[in-house]
């Protein structure tokens, strides 16, 4: 099964500030079928961009996805308070499907 | 506007078994390959398995393919997950979550659509 590596664990920053996350994939994710969910505290997880780079309906254009093969990586451009929260990525290129073990971003 | 209702939290004791529903609407309860996916406090996410009503066959994930029984019952939009031989470790939530279906036989394996989540503790 492919292992995804999101890094860093922790990202501390000021609202206004960029995100920068990333995901690495232990083998090669097929077609980019990769995916980002945010979580917040006692909710389920929220879709944001899927396909590596698509944005899922009612995101803001503030967060977008990039990369392809092993690496791929979530930007949220301007944090907005609401940002904070945990972040994952998953592979849906080869079953089973996996999901990282997620970035916290956090207020400094 | 789909939804995905859950039942509530459960308590169980070491090597029972615990079965958790997941109530569709909104949704063409047939053709949603209804997922669930587990979350142990304050850990990632798991994917365990799916069935799609229409087609009846369950897939699980090898490391529960053992333990994990998915049904689906169409008379009442209903999905549910059962878990045997419960230990500490199976402490979590469970959500159901359904991929985007294009409608023409397609899934595409990301979860657009999420149940708010069952907590099942296990402790004796």
């Amino acid at each position: 099964e492919i292992v995804l590596t999101q890094s860093p664990v922790t990202l501390s920053l000021s609202p206004g500030e960029r995100a920068a996350l990333s995901c690495r994939a232990s083998q090669s994710v097929t077609s980019s079928n990769l995916a980002w969910y945010q979580q917040k505290g006692g909710q389920a997880p929220r879709l944001l961009i899927f396909s590596a780079s698509s944005r899922a309906t009612g995101i803001p254009d503030r967060f977008s996805g990039s990369g392809s093969g092993t690496d791929f990586t979530l930007t949220i451009s301007r944090l907005e308070p609401e940002d904070f929260a945990v972040y994952y990525c998953q592979q849906y290129g080869s079953s089973p499907w996996t999901f990282g073990q997620g970035t916290k971003v956090e207020i400094k | 506007q789909g939804q995905l209702v859950q039942s509530g939290a459960a308590v169980k004791k070491p090597g029972s078994s615990v079965k958790v529903s997941c109530k569709a609407s909104g949704v063409t309860f047939s053709t949603s390959a209804i997922s669930w996916v587990r979350q142990a406090p304050g850990q990632g996410l798991e994917w365990m398995g799916y069935i799609i009503p229409l087609f009846g066959t369950p897939k699980y994930a090898q490391r529960f393919q053992n333990r994990v029984t998915i049904t689906a019952d169409e008379s009442t939009s209903t999905v549910y997950m059962e878990l045997s031989s419960l230990t500490s470790e199976d402490t979590a939530f469970y959500y159901c979550a359904t991929p985007y279906y294009d409608g023409s036989g397609y899934y595409y394996w990301y979860f657009d659509l999420w149940g708010r989540g069952t907590l099942v503790t296990v402790s004796s």
